[in-house]
């Protein structure tokens, strides 16, 4: 069996500041996502790649960025934090030709 | 991707069997419905799929409607590992090769009193 492993599990910020947050995959995994979790709602979309190099957007792309320069791995990065914001960040992976997605732990995000 | 309408929540007692139901009256033929579920502190964890046939694995049966318009993921003798949001989502069929936009709504989340 494979793992997602997203760094770091709690990640503080201030206002205006750029942030980054990894994730790794040992599926072997072609496509990968970002969601964001706001308390009580559902999952959205930010950004997948389904291959090395390859990015594409999401729902709720704007304010961020996204890297994906090996299989395994796959950064988001928050361009500038908004005050008080609070989110929990999951990162899925999913094999080519199936839909089953796997999910990382998820990486919380508080801006003072 | 059609949407789907859950109730927000849900309550039952260790023991009984649930009933989650999952209204997707937009459906179209070529999607696929899937059910996640996810616990606090917790990504969404896969529970089961299906396309027309009802299906059944090791966590839960999942029965679907013949006109697919409604599906209802069935829990049974559920326990308090059981507490968690499920979330009822649909999807195309995935191509070889390409990605897909998976979107998950709030979801029900069930409660499991002991």
């Amino acid at each position: 069996g494979g793992i997602i492993t997203q760094t770091p599990k709690f990640l503080i910020g201030q206002e205006g500041q750029k942030l980054t947050l990894k994730c790794q995959q040992n599926f072997n995994h072609d496509t990968m996502y970002w969601y964001r979790q706001d308390s009580g709602k559902g999952l959205r979309l930010i950004y997948y790649s389904i291959t090395e190099n390859d990015l594409q957007k999401g729902d709720l792309s704007e304010g961020y960025d996204a890297s994906r320069e090996k299989k395994s791995s796959f950064s988001l990065t928050v361009t500038s934090a908004q005050k008080n914001e609070m989110a929990v960040f999951l990162c899925a992976s999913r094999d080519r030709g199936h839909e089953r997605l796997f999910f990382g732990h998820g990486t919380k995000l508080s801006v003072l | 991707d059609a949407k789907t309408t859950q109730p927000d929540s849900m309550e039952s007692t260790e023991g009984e069997t649930v009933h989650l139901p999952c209204s997707h009256a937009t459906i179209s033929g070529n999607e696929y419905i899937y059910w996640y579920r996810q616990v606090p502190l917790q990504g969404p964890e896969y529970v089961t799929h299906g396309l027309q046939q009802n299906t059944t694995n090791s966590m839960a049966f999942l029965a679907i409607a013949s006109d697919r318009k409604s599906s209802t993921l069935i829990l049974p003798h559920v326990s308090l590992r059981d507490a968690a949001v499920y979330h009822c989502i649909l999807r195309v069929g995935v191509q070889q090769g390409t990605g897909s936009k998976l979107s998950f709504g709030k979801g029900a989340k069930l409660t499991v009193s002991p």
